[in-house]
């Protein structure tokens, strides 16, 4: 089935740890995001990335960083975990500026 | 600044018409979407408007007024499936999404 594939599904973590969210589509679509959700807020852009090669800063970035090696794939690393970063993790796809966004399942990340 | 108002909560009866409100100031305005998310899941597109007007699409139908800065989502013949929360996002000069906070849908019976 065509779509968006995120791991894991959750994961528990502890403080000070290094862990990286995979994403990876079969859209063949050029854009990829990275969000966080949180109660109450709405969805906060983290990294994103208009085309293999590239990936720009979005609203909340510190304590993030992402790759673009290739169309398909668009990790976020986690370089050293902080409990402000327990949050409900989206990654997203879109294959032009303004198409609708086609979101993963998620990843449920918890820092304890 | 850029920001998104809707209502936090919103209850309606099952086979009722209920009308999720948004409204928005944006650096710049390329369109305005609505997603849905039932608990636990992924947002799901539901309509885009850039232009004035109504668009229909089914038991759903978005409102755009631009020069108000203002959208509304309408749900018609409400089924207990439609319980979920509804999230409205504009799209800035940068063709950057600017996120609600989202209006969570309770339907009773």
């Amino acid at each position: 089935i065509a779509g968006i594939t995120q791991a894991p599904t959750s994961q528990i973590l502890a403080a000070g740890r290094r862990m990286t969210l995979r994403c990876t589509q079969d859209m063949r679509h050029n854009a990829m995001y990275w969000y966080r959700q949180d109660l109450g807020l709405g969805l906060r852009l983290i990294h994103y990335s208009n085309t293999a090669g590239t990936t720009g800063k979005g609203e909340v970035p510190d304590g993030y960083s992402v790759s673009r090696a290739n169309t398909d794939d668009f990790p976020l690393t986690l370089a050293s975990a902080v409990p402000s970063q327990t949050s409900v993790y989206f990654c997203a796809s879109s294959d032009a500026d303004n198409s609708p966004l086609h979101f993963g399942n998620g990843t449920r990340l918890t820092v304890t | 600044g850029q920001n998104i108002d809707q209502p936090t909560e919103m209850t309606a009866t099952e086979g009722a018409i209920v009308q999720i409100n948004c409204t928005y100031q944006t650096s710049g305005f390329n369109g305005l979407f609505w997603y849905q998310q039932h608990a636990g899941e992924a947002p799901t597109f539901l309509s885009y408007n850039v232009l004035d007007g109504l668009e229909e699409k089914g038991r759903f139908s978005s409102f755009l007024s631009r020069s108000k800065g203002y959208s509304y989502l309408l749900l018609k013949e409400l089924q207990m499936k439609d319980s979920a929360s509804y999230l409205c996002a504009a799209s800035d000069s940068n063709y950057q999404l600017i996120w609600g906070a989202g209006t969570k849908l309770i339907i009773k019976p």
